[in-house]
């Protein structure tokens, strides 16, 4: 079953504005990583946090971690339209073996 | 970063053939690889986790004897999909993980470019 849980599952704005993606999710983690899914194509990694890190930067981007909430955020500021995309939140449990993804954000940026 | 590279990216077939769909990494070993299903506009479905020399762990609801793994060497694992049917029509996605401190795999995953298997 899937754990992590995206909201919202659809977000548009303008191009220029800032996008806030969230994820929940159930049981401990070992990490918790972003990944962008453009239309038909593979999956490219965006950033991967770990559960005793509380926030990251690269670039434009910025993720946050609340491990009492179980739940993380994905904040694109300046959007741009290029960034239009699915965007998942992965976890990888403490004792497991593979990542659980979570149905994914569409977001779509406005020119 | 890592470069996995998946193939073929586009497969159309009748139903009742097989396909194989092979997912080889290109700079790195990878004892561990991954493949996915994915559904339009649904996430990823965790279909099995492929072992290098070692059987397949396919998860709950995936038929072992449908959805056919090799992992036969460190770069290169097959997906086969056996007997297609309409409803096998999917993105298939395979990922594999640079090797990390063991048992556990704790760095990023890298993503193939995705298959599409449609079954007339």
């Amino acid at each position: 079953s899937q754990q992590g849980e995206e909201d919202p599952q659809a977000l548009s704005i303008q191009e220029g504005e800032n996008a806030t993606m969230n994820c929940s999710y159930k049981t401990s983690i070992n990490n918790l990583q972003w990944y962008r899914q453009n239309s038909g194509r593979g999956l490219v990694h965006l950033i991967l946090i770990r559960s005793n890190e509380r926030e990251k930067h690269s670039g434009r981007l910025r993720v946050t971690l609340d491990t009492s909430k179980k739940s993380s955020s994905l904040l694109i500021t300046a959007s741009r339209a290029a960034d239009t995309a699915s965007y998942f939140c992965a976890t990888l449990s403490f004792y497991g073996q593979n990542f659980v993804f979570g149905p994914g954000t569409r977001l779509s940026v406005l020119p | 970063g890592a470069v996995v590279s998946q193939h073929p990216s586009r497969v159309i077939c009748k139903s009742g053939t097989s396909v194989k769909i092979e997912c080889r990494s290109l700079d790195f070993q990878a004892t561990t690889m991954f493949w996915y299903r994915q559904f339009p506009k649904q996430s990823l479905m965790l279909m099995a986790t492929s072992n290098e020399g070692s059987k397949a762990t396919y998860e709950q609801g995936v038929e072992k004897d449908k959805f056919l793994i090799n992992h036969a060497s460190l770069t290169l694992s097959t997906l086969t999909v056996t007997s297609a049917h309409p409803e096998d029509s999917s993105f298939y996605i395979c990922s594999a993980i640079e090797p990390g401190p063991t048992p556990r795999p704790t760095g990023e995953l890298f993503f193939g470019e995705g298959s599409r298997l449609t079954v007339l």
